[in-house]
């Protein structure tokens, strides 16, 4: 199964709204309530933003949302700041009842 | 305070195996399906591995066959046994705990990794 489409990058300004797309089909995103967001600043471990589509752990501020609509997801942020810069990964349960992820955006604050 | 920390990484040539280890604290291991994503050097996440509470297993087209998932919840502990390893496996290789569900979709902690090459 392929990985999910996503950008190779994004910018925005301080303060901005950006949203990142994530696109997969009818066997993964498409069929399921079950899409995941993940930051990873360099050197770091991934740290889980959005879950179950829209869903914010506990300590992810609310600047972040999730969505989904079709075959694509979202994730949008909201008052965009410098700390927000970092790699972001989607993932998706699929009907092999394995999971992929896409291929990252990177994220520029300019 | 949850924590997962991962050990066993190494130095590997291809056609060899490998065995990787995670620690668990701060939770009750037993309640939460855990699992292993890894990252090659300079690339994306890939999903390997998952084991659920009641020992169920899962896993990506390109370890079946050749890795090994497995649980001691009186340890709280979580293993993975890496056989017929190839170049393609070099990565660092997260433990990861799942988000509770019936279906393990996300994680929440992950440990720092442990590094895995696979070299001749």
């Amino acid at each position: 199964q392929s990985a999910l489409t996503q950008p190779p990058s994004v910018s925005g300004s301080p303060g901005q709204s950006v949203t990142l797309s994530c696109t997969g089909t009818n066997s993964d995103i498409g069929s399921y309530h079950r899409v995941a967001w993940y930051q990873q600043s360099p050197g770091t471990a991934p740290k889980l933003m959005i879950y179950d589509v829209s869903d914010r752990p506990s300590g992810v501020p609310d600047r972040f949302s999730g969505s989904k609509s079709g075959n694509t997801a979202s994730l949008t942020i909201s008052g965009l700041q410098a700390e927000d810069e970092a790699d972001y990964y989607c993932s998706s349960y699929t009907s092999n009842r394995t999971l992929i992820f896409g291929g990252g955006t990177k994220l520029t604050v300019l | 305070e949850v924590q997962v920390v991962e050990s066993g990484g190494n130095v590997v040539r291809p056609g060899g195996s490998l065995r990787l280890s995670c620690t668990a604290s701060g939770f009750t291991f037993d309640d939460y399906a855990m699992s292993w994503v890894r990252q090659a050097p300079g690339k994306g996440l890939e999903w390997v591995s998952t084991i659920y509470w009641g020992g169920g297993t899962n896993y990506a087209d390109s370890v079946k066959g050749r890795f090994i998932i497995s649980r001691d919840n009186d340890k709280s502990s979580l293993s993975l046994q890496m056989n017929s390893l190839r170049a393609e496996d070099t990565a660092l290789y997260y433990c990861v705990r799942g988000v509770r569900g019936i279906i393990i979709a996300s994680f929440d902690f992950w440990g720092l990794g442990t590094m895995v090459s696979v070299s001749s």
